[in-house]
């Protein structure tokens, strides 16, 4: 049972354009959520991250929504960059629990020049 | 700052065969955790240290996976003996201390091929 899911396994964006990439959990008790970026042949690096008593965190062209009532956390990328070309992963945990993430299986982002 | 290191990046081994992999953390990060990501999936934890005592390894297949941290520094996993379904990246990463708000850093993996 995946508790953790993005649906869409990739999507291609234009440059300049917004790219959002979307997340959805079923364990209610999450209550801390990530994104991580991985290039090929290298480990994940953090993008950002929410808590739920937010529903919006952003940092420079990286935004993530949560929307806890829907269960459901989006990433928008403004503008998209070729260098953001990559794997994004959603991770959600229970805080009190520590850091034991469950990851999702990953969309693979395209920037078109 | 280094990075987390891992070794070998790549193995290829027959089932039935053993294998090591090795992981040295980020210095003075006190939680280590081992992932396995098999294709097409995201990373699942494996098994989380805390200095060189175990928090969480419910995931580790114990009868056929081991891990270590003497001294709480670097990691050993040890899978003896490997089947064809652990083909697998196998990832390290680090964390300064326990907690969700404590960003993992994570090496290059481990790709393991099983024949």
């Amino acid at each position: 049972d995946q508790q953790v899911k993005q649906n869409s396994p990739s999507l291609s964006v234009q440059e300049g354009r917004i790219s959002i990439l979307n997340c959805d959990y079923t364990n209610s008790m999450f209550d801390y959520f990530l994104w991580y970026k991985k290039y090929p042949a290298e480990g994940p690096t953090f993008l950002i991250s929410i808590s739920s008593i937010k529903d919006k965190n952003e940092d420079g062209r990286f935004t993530v929504f949560l929307n806890k009532s829907a269960k459901h956390l989006s990433l928008h990328i403004v503008p998209s960059q070729p260098g953001d070309s990559a794997v994004y992963f959603c991770a959600a945990s229970v805080e009190n629990y520590g850091q034991n993430f469950v990851f999702g299986p990953g969309t693979r982002l395209s920037v078109l020049p | 700052e280094a990075g987390v290191a891992q070794s070998p990046r790549y193995k290829i081994i027959e089932k039935r065969q053993s294998v090591a992999f090795w992981c040295n953390p980020i210095s003075g990060h006190a939680t280590l955790y081992w992932y396995q990501q098999i294709l097409g999936q995201g990373p699942k934890l494996l098994i989380q240290f805390q200095n060189n005592g175990v928090v969480d390894d419910s995931q580790l297949p114990k009868d056929r996976f081991s891990a270590e941290r003497l001294k709480g520094v670097d990691s050993t996993l040890k899978i003896q003996p490997a089947k064809l379904e652990d083909s697998a990246v196998y990832l390290c990463a680090s964390s300064l201390v326990h907690g969700s708000s404590y960003e993992q850093y994570f090496g290059p993996g481990t790709r393991l091929t099983v024949t």
